[in-house]
Parts: structure tokens; sequence; C-alpha cells
């Protein structure tokens, strides 16, 4: 819907491993977000970002790491600290003065 | 704090027959409300959303809700359900953030629906 873009659709990761899920938008967004979602537990919210070079965290953010560079991605790191990291990740997009958030298509991952 | 309650984790009707899907959230203000529908393994796809105005919003794919503030609800309904509608519905509230909405998210309310 909002030109999101996610990457890789399914990825697996041996535990301790660090693990980047990349997410990219081409609508000139100027907030994206990053929801964590698990079965029963609707979407949390991990990072999100209003302008580039700035990030907050979550609800959820620990054993995460984010950056923004460019106003086109924002990247979402998985980290080793992460618990229980197996689950399937929603990048989003936000245009600028709206108030409606568009999600990209996910990604699925899994920590064995 | 705010926060989004979906009553039923899961509902079942029958192709054509009438679905109305509960939502009520916690919010000191006006809130920002919407419904998602999410195919399995797929993005949330926004149905419809309520910001002011009229309280009975249109969507896509047939669906309205209604905002109704004495009961500080916002229930996604549709008068005749169709096989294709079967997913995962989940009601959002925004919680203003500065410039920055974040959305808080009900914990869904899955449908199942017989031919």
């Amino acid at each position: 819907d909002g030109g999101i873009t996610q990457s890789p659709k399914y990825l697996f990761r041996k535990e301790g491993q660090n693990v980047t899920l990349s997410c990219e938008q081409n609508l000139n967004h100027d907030a994206m977000y990053w929801y964590r979602q698990d079965p029963g537990q609707g979407l949390r919210l991990i990072y999100y970002s209003q302008i580039v070079n700035d990030f907050q965290k979550g609800d959820i953010a620990e054993g995460y790491s984010v950056s923004r560079e460019k106003k086109e991605s924002f990247p979402l790191t998985v980290t080793s600290a992460q618990k229980n990291p197996t689950a399937f990740y929603l990048c989003a997009g936000q245009p600028t003065g709206g108030h409606t958030i568009y999600f990209g298509e996910g990604s699925w991952l899994t920590v064995v | 704090a705010q926060s989004v309650t979906q009553p039923d984790i899961h509902i079942t009707v029958s192709e054509g027959a009438s679905l109305e899907l509960r939502c009520n959230y916690s919010y000191g203000a006006t809130p920002y409300l919407f419904w998602y529908v999410q195919s399995p393994g797929q993005g949330l796809q926004l149905l419809l959303k309520y910001f002011s105005g009229d309280t009975l919003v249109q969507g896509i794919k047939g669906f309205e809700a209604e905002f109704k503030r004495s009961q500080s609800s916002f229930n996604l309904r549709k008068p005749s359900v169709h096989w294709s509608d079967a997913a995962e519905y989940f009601c959002a509230v925004s919680a203003e953030a500065g410039t920055t909405d974040k959305l808080i998210f009900g914990t869904g309310t899955r449908l199942q629906v017989f031919p």
C-alpha cells in the first residue's frame, strides 16, 4: 500500500548471531516504525524514527538496534541480547502531516 | 495509559451473514482510530480510519465502523461476509507523541468464514 519494502521475507539464524532486517520506503515518509508481532499479542512497537539520524525506543526496544542514516531506509538489527527473537517483524511508514501508518509485508525471523 | 481491547479472539460466521467485530479503547482525548486487516503471513492493510466528523465511517471491501464516544467503542461491521474476508482484524488507536503517531494495537480477532 504505502511503498514499504521489507527484506528478506524469511530469515533463519543460529542463536547468538546478530541479524539485520531491511526496510526501505519510496514515498518520502518522514516517520518510520518497527513492530514485532507474536501470536495472540497483537503488535508491539520496537523503535520509531521521526527524522534522519534520530530515533526513539518503543515499548520493547531491549535487544534491538536501529539506524536512520537515510530517509528511505530504517534497518532493524536483532542482537544476540534479544532473548526470544523468533517472531514476525513489520516495518511501517507515515506520510508527513498524516496520521495513517502504512505497513510493509513483514519479515519472518526464526532463530534456532 | 492508552489501551485497546478486542474481546473476541476468534469469530466464525457463515458466508453471507452479517459481521460485527468489537473494539473498545481507553484514551483521554479524542482518539484517532483504525481498523487493519491481515492475511496469514502478510502485512497489515488499512480498512478504515476515524479522525473526526461523521461517526460512521466507510472503508474498503464493504466494511464500515461506528465511533461511539459514550461507549469508547469503534466496532467494525459488514452486512454480508465473503469467504475472502477470512483474516485477522486489528483495531488500533493512535497515541500522539509529538509529530509522530504511535499506534497501539488490540490483540486481534481472527475471522473464519464457512461456505
